[in-house]
C-alpha cells in the first residue's frame, strides 16, 4: 500500500489556474473510478471536494473540477481565490475496502 | 454541521493501549461503512481501517495489521479502534470517517494519540 505520489507544493496568484496531480498503479488510480479529493485547512479535518473522479459535493464550488487518465488523477482550481490556500489531498479506493491517500499538496496563494 | 464525534485519545506509554470511539447524533452511523485516518504532526493522511456498514468486513493498513481492531457496538451507532502495542510512530490525530461512495464525506475533528515513555 504505497502512498500516491503528489507535488509537496504548487502556488499560482489570484485567477489564475492550477492543476494538482495524483499518480498512482495499476492497482489503485488505474484500476478504479473511486478518486476523491480532500481540502484540509491548518489545524481542521479534511473536507471532501471531489469524489468518483469528477463529481462535487453539494456546496463545493464549481471552480473544482477533477479529472483521470490513466494512472494519474488531476484536481484544477479554476479562478484561484486567497480562500483555496490549503493543503489537498488525493485519495484512491484501493480494493476490498482499503483506501490509499497522497502525501499531500501545499498549494500557495500568492 | 454533521460530524462525527472522536474520543479516547491521551498520552500512553509505548507497549500499552488505547480504545478510540467514533460516533454521531446527526444520523444513523450504523448505516454506513467508516474509516479511520490519521495524521501525524506535519504529514499527510494515513489511511487504518475500514469496517463495513453491518460489520462484518475489516481491512487494515498493513503497519497496523495485528495491533489495532476496528469493531461496532452492537447498535452499530459506535464505532472503535482498539490500538495495541503502540509505538512512538503511532502517535498522531486520529479521524473516524463515514464513507459514501467509495469517498470521505462526514468526518470528526480528531483525538490525539502520544505514545511516549
Amino acid at each position: 500500500q504505497s502512498a500516491l505520489t503528489q507535488p509537496a507544493s504548487m502556488s499560482g496568484s489570484p485567477g489564475q489556474s492550477i492543476t494538482i496531480s495524483c499518480t498512482g498503479t495499476s492497482s489503485d488510480i488505474g484500476a478504479y473510478n473511486l478518486i476523491s479529493w480532500y481540502q484540509q485547512n491548518a489545524g481542521k479535518a479534511p473536507k471532501l471536494m471531489i469524489y468518483e473522479v469528477t463529481k462535487r459535493p453539494s456546496g463545493v464550488s464549481n471552480r473544482f473540477s477533477g479529472s483521470k487518465s490513466g494512472n494519474t488523477a488531476s484536481l484544477t482550481i479554476s479562478g484561484l481565490q486567497p480562500e483555496d490556500e490549503a493543503d489537498y489531498y488525493c485519495c484512491s479506493f484501493a480494493g476490498s475496502g482499503t483506501l490509499v491517500f497522497g502525501g499531500g499538496t501545499k498549494l500557495t496563494v500568492l | 454541521q454533521v460530524q462525527l464525534v472522536e474520543s479516547g485519545g491521551g498520552v500512553v506509554q509505548p507497549g500499552r493501549s488505547l480504545r478510540l470511539s467514533c460516533t454521531t447524533s446527526a444520523f444513523s452511523l450504523r448505516n454506513y461503512p467508516v474509516h479511520w485516518v490519521r495524521q501525524a504532526q506535519g504529514q499527510g493522511l494515513e489511511w487504518l481501517s475500514f469496517i463495513s456498514s453491518n460489520g462484518l468486513e475489516q481491512f487494515y493498513e498493513d503497519s497496523v495489521e495485528g495491533r489495532f481492531i476496528i469493531s461496532r457496538d452492537k447498535s452499530g451507532n459506535t464505532v472503535f479502534l482498539q490500538l495495541n502495542r503502540l509505538r512512538p510512530a503511532d502517535t498522531a490525530v486520529y479521524y473516524c470517517a463515514r464513507q459514501q461512495s467509495a469517498a470521505l464525506d462526514v468526518w470528526g475533528q480528531g483525538t490525539t494519540v502520544s505514545v511516549s515513555s
